[in-house]
């Protein structure tokens, strides 16, 4: 595609509900990010995928989130039991190496835990 | 640990006043410094990065390490620059980015 594909746009679910975001990279890049913003703040990061492999999962807050790429593309970030402070708009990015190269982001989804 | 700090939430000019909005850092090493930019309904995209020390949209920043700071400036603002800024650092050989809080520059007439 055109860019960084990223579904539902919208997702509101219960507290303590399993909830699955869905990231589609621009074709052909290998590195992927997660990354979550909350009201009045930047980004902060998630996850970062190299291939299939997690290269760096420093920023999940607990072990409630997890995060997959099993074919090196599209990327699904899980989260258990949510819980209302998981509210925030979840980003995902994708570059065509990592390193430093540029960061291309998708729309987000916005996920409100009631 | 890396840190990123964008001192103003808002900052609102005029029509054809100079910009700078204003970005400081903490890192103790080499960092490289990104500004991203997101206007109202699109989604975040890269202004510029220091290491191609280029302008873009009539915006320059330059690396002070010795103030440890990456100033985003303009000359004359333009209506169309009103959008949210972000200020940003990857450390080292890691690849993630660390962001400020953002600035929401407003140019009004």
């Amino acid at each position: 595609g055109a860019g960084v594909s990223q579904t539902p746009s919208n997702k509101v679910t219960e507290k303590g509900k399993y909830v699955e975001l869905r990231c589609d990279p621009i074709s052909g890049h290998t590195a992927l990010y997660w990354y979550r913003q909350s009201l009045g703040q930047g980004p902060e990061f998630l996850i970062y995928f190299q291939g299939t492999g997690a290269a760096d999962d420093s920023g999940l807050p607990n072990d409630r989130f997890f995060a997959v790429r099993p074919e090196g593309s599209v990327s699904t970030l899980k989260i258990q039991r949510t819980e209302r402070g998981d509210s925030a708009v979840y980003l995902c990015a994708s570059s065509s190496t990592g390193g430093g190269s540029p960061l291309h982001f998708g729309n987000g989804t916005r996920l409100t835990v009631t | 640990a890396q840190r990123v700090t964008q001192p103003e939430k808002l900052l609102s000019v005029f029509k054809g006043a100079p910009v700078e909005l204003k970005c400081n850092y903490s890192y103790s090493g080499s960092p490289e410094l990104f500004w991203y930019v997101q206007y109202s309904r699109q989604r975040l995209q890269l202004l510029l990065r220091h290491i191609s020390r280029e302008s873009i949209k009539g915006f320059t920043a330059d690396l002070n390490k010795g103030e440890t700071s990456f100033h985003l400036k303009k000359p004359f603002a333009q209506e169309e620059d009103s959008a949210m800024y972000y200020c940003a650092l990857t450390a080292g050989t890691a690849s993630k980015l660390t962001f400020g809080t953002g600035t929401r520059l407003q140019v009004t007439l």
